[in-house]
C-alpha cells in the first residue's frame, strides 16, 4: 500500500539555523498538510497546500515557516531560524482529490529538536 | 473558541473487554476524524465520517451531528489496540479537509 514518506526521522540543529523538513506524499493525491505535536501536547495544523499554493493555515504558521512542492513528489517545510519552542514532531499528511471523506494519509514524523 | 474535548484521557481495559472513546465539539463541522498514533508516535487514520456510522473490523465508529458528539467502540479489545486515540474535526468542508482542531487523545492501554 503506498505511504507518506518523511525524511529525517529525527532532525538536531542549533537555535536560529534553518531547517527543511521533507515530505513525498502518495503520488495520485493533491492535498497536503503539515501538522505538529509538541512533546505530550495535542496534534496541531499548520498548513494545507493545493494547486501549488496555500489554501488554509492556523495561527501557528507565521512568516518564519513556508512550504513548498519544489518538484512532482516532494513536499517540504522550511522553518526560517528556528526557535526552542519549535522542537516538535511535524507530521506530514496527504489526501485524495475526491469529493466527499477523503480520509488522511500520515507520515512518520520528524522530530526535531531544537538546541 | 473551538474546542474537541475527550473522554476519558486515560483507559486500562483487560483484554477482551468493550471499549468505548467519547468526543465532544463546541462548534458545528463538516466531518471528524478517528486517528490511532502508536507508541513511537506514526499516525493512522481509522475513520472520517460525516453522518451515521462505519465499522472497520472490531472497531465502530459514530457521529451524532446536531448533538456535537462522535464515539469510537472497540470490540474484544486485544493488547495490540493498545495506542493513543485521537478525534479531529474538519472545520472547512468546502476547502482542505485537513484544517483540523485536535482533541488531546485518550490513552488506552488493554492487558493480557
Amino acid at each position: 500500500e503506498p505511504e507518506v514518506t518523511q525524511t529525517p526521522s529525527h532532525q538536531v540543529t542549533q537555535m536560529g539555523q534553518e531547517v527543511i523538513l521533507r515530505c513525498v506524499p502518495i503520488s495520485n493525491h493533491l492535498y497536503f498538510y503539515w501538522y505538529r505535536q509538541i512533546l505530550g501536547q495535542k496534534v496541531e495544523f499548520l498548513v494545507s497546500f493545493y494547486n501549488n499554493e496555500i489554501s488554509e493555515k492556523s495561527e501557528i504558521f507565521d512568516d518564519q515557516f513556508s512550504v513548498e512542492r519544489p518538484d512532482g513528489s516532494n513536499f517540504t517545510l522550511k522553518i526560517r531560524s528556528t526557535k526552542l519552542e519549535d522542537s516538535a514532531m511535524y507530521f506530514c499528511a496527504s489526501s485524495r482529490p475526491t469529493g466527499g471523506n477523503s480520509p488522511l494519509h500520515f507520515g512518520n514524523g520528524t522530530r526535531l529538536t531544537v538546541t | 473558541k473551538n474546542e474537541v474535548e475527550q473522554s476519558p484521557q486515560n483507559l486500562t481495559a483487560q483484554e477482551g473487554e468493550f471499549i468505548t472513546i467519547n468526543c465532544s465539539y463546541s462548534v458545528g463541522i463538516s466531518a471528524l476524524h478517528w486517528l490511532q498514533q502508536h507508541p513511537g508516535g506514526g499516525i493512522v487514520s481509522l475513520f472520517m465520517l460525516s453522518s451515521g456510522k462505519k465499522k472497520h473490523g472490531r472497531l465502530i465508529a459514530t457521529i451524532n451531528i446536531q448533538e456535537k458528539h462522535s464515539s469510537l467502540h472497540i470490540t474484544a479489545s486485544h493488547p495490540r489496540d493498545s495506542a493513543v486515540y485521537i478525534c479531529a474535526a474538519v472545520l472547512n468542508y468546502g476547502g482542505s479537509q485537513g484544517n483540523l482542531i485536535f482533541g488531546k487523545g485518550t490513552k488506552l492501554s488493554v492487558k493480557p
